[in-house]
């Protein structure tokens, strides 16, 4: 149980275009997702928390403007990075927390996708 | 300013000797600590974690220990095996169910 994924794994697009990447959780409702993005050797840092039926709350230094996230459904949220450019490329990574908890675990625990490898050129 | 800190980025053991990976944090504020394993292009997988009111955690061959007085705490993999071979991330987590991340330890694992 507690499985995310994403979609797409990888893609390439032309500068000035936009991207959406989405985020499932697939066996369990999800009120708070969490976006991160990951460069090369580095930690993953968060970029903004989507909660479900509201809008997202942005970590200091996102463009939330160029970075727009909805969470629509308990077990969906996008972000569209918008008007992209080279330096977004970059890993993009989604988690989700488990509403219900899971029996002995920590309500911070954090269920995360597979990622995708964004590419601008 | 870096809340979490992993100050090795790289640790190489033999195979059946202990792992032992180090974190630090610099916020008394946090309640829970999390390690996570992830391989290359992939996300992060949950490994253990532990609560800031105790000192240790168990579970099969990974084993948590936190000092809260120092803000330190530490992952033993024991006996390590090469399949342990991956990045692992230390995160803290706080009242706002947010999570913060070091930058990882490049654990290899030699057969």
């Amino acid at each position: 149980g507690a499985v995310v994924s994403q979609h797409p794994s990888w893609v390439i697009c032309k500068s000035g275009t936009s991207v959406k990447i989405e985020c499932r959780s697939l066996d369990f409702q999800a009120t708070t997702m969490f976006w991160y993005r990951q460069f090369p050797k580095q930690s993953l840092m968060l970029m903004a928390t989507s909660n479900e039926g509201s809008k997202a709350t942005y970590e200091q230094g996102v463009e939330k403007d160029k970075f727009l996230i909805n969470h629509a459904s308990l077990t969906l949220s996008t972000l569209t990075v918008t008007s992209a450019h080279p330096e977004d490329s970059s890993f993009y990574i989604c988690s989700a927390r488990n509403d219900q908890g899971t029996s002995g675990r920590t309500i911070y625990e954090q269920y995360f996708g597979p990622g995708t490898r964004l590419t601008v050129t | 300013d870096q809340q979490v800190k992993q100050n090795s980025p790289s640790l190489s053991v033999q195979e059946g000797r202990i792992s032992i990976l180090n974190c630090d944090y610099t916020n008394s504020m946090f309640d829970y600590f999390l390690w996570y394993k992830k391989y290359p292009a992939e996300g992060p997988t949950f490994l253990i974690s532990i609560s800031s009111i105790k000192d240790k955690n168990e579970d099969g061959r990974f084993t948590v220990f936190l000092n809260k007085s120092a803000k330190h705490l530490s992952l033993h993999i024991v006996p390590s095996q090469p399949g342990d071979s991956a990045v692992y991330f230390c995160a803290a987590g706080g009242s706002n169910y947010k999570l913060t991340f070091g930058k990882g330890t490049l654990l290899t694992v030699n057969p």
